[in-house]
């Protein structure tokens, strides 16, 4: 079946550096989301990107979406202590009722 | 606020003792999920309602049942839960399926088995 997976499982940055994760899935996508899940809490919905070589930005986080549809990246800048968290993609398989297969997720750890 | 209730936040049951879980809406949503996460794990969907429509996934062990009584409850029960099946539950909801639309998360309930 399909798989989708993200890389690296683990990131530990000091403060200010800059972060990047990586998704990658094994059959084109209709389109990616992307969630973030602060340390005992729940997955929340950062962005879906949908078009092919869609880059969106919220303030210090760009999101991409492959030409292909078959990978996705998600960059912090000057990442802060509160950027603290696990970051999920999420592909949507295709068809019309396809549903939404989640990475394995990175965790960050940002060092004050 | 409309938002996504789980009841309750922590719950701990015996070995082989069945245990319901709860989840309420109030975004009136369509799609009602049920996932399990283990520690460092993505979330792993269990099933779906899209309104009354009931969607297992193929690997989901038949201890584990839903109920959808009206839009805005769903409920897990677990029938005989083993060790192996402690873990958080996540209920989500999306106004509708086929992964083209956002998913609202609860808080979760932790589920420990003694």
């Amino acid at each position: 079946g399909q798989q989708v997976m993200q890389i690296p499982q683990y990131q530990h940055v000091q403060e200010g550096e800059d972060f990047t994760t990586y998704c990658n899935s094994s059959t084109t996508l209709s389109n990616i989301q992307w969630y973030k899940q602060r340390p005992g809490g729940h997955p929340v919905f950062l962005i879906q990107l949908v078009k092919s070589g869609e880059v969106k930005k919220q303030k210090r986080l760009t999101f991409q979406f492959g030409e292909a549809k078959k990978n996705s990246s998600l960059h912090i800048t000057a990442t802060q202590t509160t950027d603290v968290g696990t970051y999920f993609c999420a592909g949507k398989e295709s068809g019309n009722t396809g549903k939404l297969i989640f990475g394995q997720g990175t965790t960050l750890q940002v060092k004050p | 606020d409309a938002m996504v209730i789980q009841n309750p936040r922590y719950q701990v049951t015996q070995f082989g003792k069945p245990v319901t879980l709860s989840c309420s809406q109030t975004l009136n949503h369509n799609v009602m999920y049920w996932y399990q996460q283990k520690s460092s794990q993505a979330p792993k969907l269990l099933f779906h309602y899209y309104d009354k429509d009931f969607n297992n996934e193929a690997d989901t062990p038949d201890n584990f049942q839903s109920r959808r009584p009206n839009t805005s409850f769903c409920f897990l029960d677990i029938r005989s839960p083993g060790l192996g099946d402690a873990a958080m539950y996540l209920c989500a909801t999306s106004r509708g399926r086929g992964g083209d639309q956002p998913q609202h998360f609860g808080d979760g309930t932790r589920l420990s088995i003694l």
